[in-house]
């Protein structure tokens, strides 16, 4: 059981380049979402999903496409890199639990670290 | 509204004593308020949480204090230890629906040793 992946761990860019990051998780769980971890800032939310074929908008999404064609698979897009993209990108998973509980943890996976020149 | 403002951005403790991080947001909506730990290098991983018909929720050392009429929640280390160096996170979300977390802009602890 590995919980939450992602591929790859570090990367350099140059401005205007395109990359996809893939994060994979063997939880089954049904929501998937993309952070960006940037100093004194926080995690911030790029995009999430609520289901296999399904993507919405967080804070962020300006600049990023996402897809989620398996469950267990939430891929997100740069299509133009910038330098202002130059940051950590955390994917996270986690499983509604019921109303009333406290199961809907997030599961985190190691991060990404990305340099964009 | 959707902003979660925690504080302070960074603490330094003595082994042993206490460490105290504040958060307060202003959505009465949100129902849930996790606290997460990160260490270098490592994605965040969850630490404590609490939904807000408690005052109060306590594991080991660790302790979450919430007061619902000022929106205000509080994680509480004590006895603090080298090892809980690391960068804290408290966030808060509405426990049904999309589930999605509003972050704290984190506090980097050090306990020395």
């Amino acid at each position: 059981n590995a919980g939450v992946t992602q591929t790859p761990k570090f990367r350099v860019l140059k401005t205007g380049q395109s990359m996809t990051l893939l994060c994979a998780q063997d939880m089954n769980h049904e929501y998937m979402y993309w952070y960006r971890q940037d100093p004194g800032m926080g995690l911030r939310l790029i995009h999430y999903s609520v289901g296999e074929g399904t993507t919405a908008k967080g804070e962020v999404p300006d600049g990023y496409n996402v897809s989620r064609l398996k469950k267990q698979n939430f891929l997100l897009g740069l299509e133009s890199a910038a330098p202002s993209q130059t940051s950590v990108y955390f994917c996270a998973s986690s499983y509604p639990g019921p109303g009333g509980s406290l199961r809907n943890e997030q599961f985190f996976g190691p991060g990404t670290r990305l340099t964009v020149l | 509204q959707q902003q979660v403002k925690q504080s302070p951005q960074s603490l330094i403790v003595q082994k042993g004593g206490i460490s105290i991080i504040n958060c307060a947001y202003e959505n009465t909506a949100f129902d849930y308020f996790p606290w997460y730990q990160q260490f270098p290098g490592k994605g965040p991983a969850l630490l404590i949480a609490i939904r807000p018909d408690v005052s109060e929720k306590k594991e080991g050392r660790f302790t979450i204090s919430f007061n619902k009429s000022a929106k205000q929640f509080s994680l509480h280390i004590m006895d603090s230890q080298p090892g809980d160096s690391a960068t804290y996170f408290c966030a808060a979300s509405i426990a049904s629906g999309t589930y999605k977390y509003i972050f704290g802009t984190g506090t980097r602890l050090k306990v020395l040793a």
